[in-house]
């Protein structure tokens, strides 16, 4: 089944502990991204990758860094988490970058940093 | 820079009666169109998507969107929802504008079916 998985799926968290919320998709897609989701701002751009071992910035970085050292998978990184990273995290994946493809949604993470 | 607008943050209706959830872009010389929905405590689905030719656009669950680009806007419609339809839903819009494929979302409409 084509999918697009995200681990863990809920998570609390202490402000300043390191965490790693792994991304993976099954569809040799180019392109992927992360998004979190805040009420009444709806989905936020927090990073993207157009392929391998290239990452950029999306509308709200700070805070976060990520890799794509394999096509399947897009770590999304807090180094030193903070309570404004409460959220609901959402990675997606397009077939590429460059073309108005759909996105493919995971199925979220729910991250509470205390 | 483009921008997506829903007017409507929730939108109650009785079960079997029409609804309509508005939305409406910046505009753009080329523009790419999706509507999503969101069922409780899961992902984003894609509902349907408009990238060119017919301005009606049909999707699943019995939903379509009319792109209109003399008003900027790409109303998402259903002639008779059932309560499985209660949901949030959002309208984005592609922006390739920076060389790549950027969604922008609106806030999110939440829809509540009543029996």
């Amino acid at each position: 089944e084509a999918q697009v998985t995200q681990n863990p799926r809920y998570l609390i968290t202490v402000t300043g502990k390191k965490l790693t919320v792994t991304c993976s998709q099954n569809m040799n897609h180019e392109y992927m991204s992360w998004y979190r989701q805040d009420p009444g701002l709806g989905l936020r751009q927090i990073y993207y990758s157009m392929n391998v071992e290239a990452t950029d910035k999306g509308d709200v970085p700070e805070g976060y860094k990520v890799s794509r050292k394999e096509k399947r998978n897009f770590p999304l990184i807090l180094e030193s988490p903070s309570p404004n990273q409460t959220s609901l995290y959402f990675c997606a994946s397009s077939l590429t970058g460059t073309t108005a493809y759909e996105q493919y949604f995971g199925p979220g993470t729910r991250l509470t940093v205390t | 820079a483009q921008s997506v607008t829903q007017l409507d943050s929730q939108v109650p209706v009785f079960e079997e009666a029409p609804v309509e959830l508005r939305c409406n872009y910046s505009s753009s010389v080329s523009v790419y169109l999706f509507w999503y929905v969101q069922y409780p405590n899961q992902g984003l689905q894609l509902l349907l998507k408009y990238l060119s030719g017919s301005t009606l656009v049909k999707g699943i669950n019995g939903f379509e969107a009319e792109f209109n680009k003399s008003q900027t806007s790409f109303h998402l419609r259903k002639p008779s929802v059932h309560i499985s339809d209660t949901a949030e839903y959002f309208c984005a819009v592609s922006d390739l504008a920076g060389g790549y494929n950027k969604l922008i979302f609106g806030a999110g409409t939440r829809l509540a079916v009543h029996p």
